[in-house]
């Protein structure tokens, strides 16, 4: 069935540095890929999207770019800031048969000054 | 501000007791989703209703039910309480039926406490 793998967390990093977040996927099909971000304090909101195989979803200064071949939807920022502190997930946007909506587990990123 | 409405922000009660979740959708969203976070379980999908039926049910416990009125405001209750219900309850919504490749609207959350 469709699964979500995402890094491990939490990540601690200092203000400018250099972000990846890890996320494979398994799926039917060719789904759309999302990634969440959950600030402290509120519900999760879209941070960015692709739909199709070598896209580059963008927002933020974040880049992720849908790789088919290697089933993976990686999350980079180039130069972190504090603001950037929060849980970011990975997202299948659907529900599946199983009825499994299928978001990662989340990583949480803290950025220090 | 996404448009979704959850209340109450945060409940506190008892093992045993029964609590209500509301959730009202964002404007013209059919769909309404009831997700549950937690530390050690992340998050996790419960159900889906679109347009006033159940759609789709995912690690939803026996003592908990959910509904969509006419409206499309849902809510979600739980009963018979145990400490390990404890959590973030998210409502989340979207337009279409199956959450196919849409973007999901979330609430701000209930957080319960249950002592």
């Amino acid at each position: 069935g469709d699964s979500v793998t995402q890094m491990e967390g939490p990540v601690t990093l200092s203000e400018e540095a250099f972000l990846t977040i890890n996320c494979t996927y398994t799926a039917t099909g060719y789904p759309s890929l999302f990634w969440y971000v959950q600030y402290p304090g509120e519900g999760l909101q879209l941070l960015l999207k692709a739909t199709k195989a070598d896209d580059k979803g963008s927002n933020k200064g974040f880049e992720a770019t849908y790789r088919k071949e290697t089933t993976s939807f990686h999350l980079e920022k180039g130069s972190v800031q504090v603001s950037d502190s929060a849980v970011y997930f990975c997202a299948l946007p659907r529900v599946t048969n199983a009825g499994k909506s299928t978001f990662g587990d989340g990583t949480t990123l803290t950025v220090k000054p | 501000d996404s448009g979704v409405t959850q209340t109450p922000k945060h409940l506190i009660t008892a093992t045993g007791q029964r609590v209500t979740l509301r959730c009202s959708p964002r404007s013209g969203d059919l769909s309404v989703y009831w997700y549950q976070q937690s530390l050690d379980q992340g998050l996790q999908f419960l159900i889906q209703y679109y347009n006033g039926e159940e759609r789709a049910k995912g690690n939803i416990l026996e003592r908990f039910s959910a509904q969509q009125f006419p409206d499309l405001h849902s809510e979600l209750n739980l009963s018979s309480l145990e400490l390990g219900d404890s959590a973030l309850y998210f409502c989340a919504s979207s337009v279409g039926p199956a959450g196919h490749n849409e973007k999901l609207f979330f609430g701000s959350g209930t957080q319960l406490s249950v002592l």
